[in-house]
C-alpha cells in the first residue's frame, strides 16, 4: 500500500516558471524525503526533512513539512527544462526504515 | 565515490524460470533495501536488511520470493518460478545506517515472458 500521495498527478510549465508539488501521508513519520526520477530508472535524493523541521532548502529546492496536516510540499524555482523528470515524496513507515512511495508527480518544463 | 550498482541492467526471462538480481551498496552502508517499481507507480518495498539479517520482509509479494546478504554487503533478489506480473523495475537502495538518506542504484528492469 502507499501512503504518500502527490498533487498534482501531473504538472506542465514554462522554464523560468516555479514548480510547486504537494504530497500528502497518513500516519505520523520519523522524516520525509523527496526523490527526482528520469525515465523511470533509478532515484536521485533531493531533500530529507525530519519530523521536527518545518523547511529546508537546497539551491534551487524548498521543502515544507506540516505535520500537524501530515503535508509536505516540494519548490522548484526558475525551473529548467532538465527538471523534467517524475517527484516522488516518501515516508518512513514510523518505525524508521523502509520508505512508503507515493504515485509521483510528473513535471514537465518546455523552453 | 561509487554509488549503489545493480546487475544485470535488463533481464528478460521466460515464465516459470529462475532469476537472480545483484545489488553493491555503498562501501561502509550498513542497511540495504529492496523495492519493486511498476510502470506509473512509486516503488514499493519489499525487503531491508541491517548487516547480513533481514530485518523487514515484510514486503515481499509471496515465497517465491528471498533475498540474502551473506556477508552484509552485496545482496541477491531471488525469483523462482517467475510470473508475467514479476514485471518490474526492481531498485536496491543503502543508506549508512536505518533512518538516513536511502541512496538508489539504476535498478534491474525485468520481463518476464
Amino acid at each position: 500500500s502507499q501512503q504518500g500521495e502527490e498533487d498534482p498527478q501531473a504538472l506542465s510549465i514554462q522554464e523560468g516558471e516555479n514548480a510547486t508539488m504537494n504530497c500528502s501521508y497518513k500516519t505520523s513519520i520519523n522524516n520525509l524525503q523527496w526523490y527526482r526520477q528520469n525515465s523511470g530508472r533509478g532515484l536521485v535524493h533531493l531533500i530529507l526533512i525530519r519530523s521536527n523541521e518545518r523547511e529546508k532548502h537546497s539551491g534551487r529546492l524548498r521543502v515544507t513539512l506540516d505535520t500537524s496536516k501530515k503535508s509536505s510540499s516540494l519548490l522548484i524555482t526558475a525551473s529548467r527544462a532538465a527538471d523534467t523528470a517524475s517527484y516522488f515524496c516518501a515516508t518512513d513507515a514510523g518505525a524508521g526504515t523502509a520508505l512508503i512511495f507515493g504515485k509521483g508527480t510528473t513535471l514537465s518544463v518546455s523552453s | 565515490g561509487a554509488g549503489v550498482s545493480q546487475t544485470p541492467s535488463n533481464k528478460v526471462t521466460e515464465k516459470g524460470k529462475y532469476v537472480e538480481l545483484r545489488c553493491d551498496p555503498i562501501s561502509g552502508h550498513t542497511a540495504l533495501y529492496w523495492y519493486r517499481q511498476s510502470l506509473g507507480q512509486g516503488p514499493e518495498f519489499l525487503i531491508y536488511f541491517q548487516g547480513t539479517g533481514a530485518a523487514d520482509d515484510s514486503g515481499l509479494p509471496n515465497d517465491r520470493f528471498f533475498a540474502v546478504r551473506p556477508e552484509g554487503s552485496v545482496s541477491t533478489l531471488k525469483i523462482q518460478r517467475t510470473e508475467r506480473g514479476d514485471s518490474a523495475v526492481y531498485l536496491c537502495a543503502s543508506s549508512i545506517t536505518v533512518q538516513e538518506t536511502q541512496y538508489f542504484g539504476p535498478g534491474t528492469r525485468l520481463l518476464v515472458l
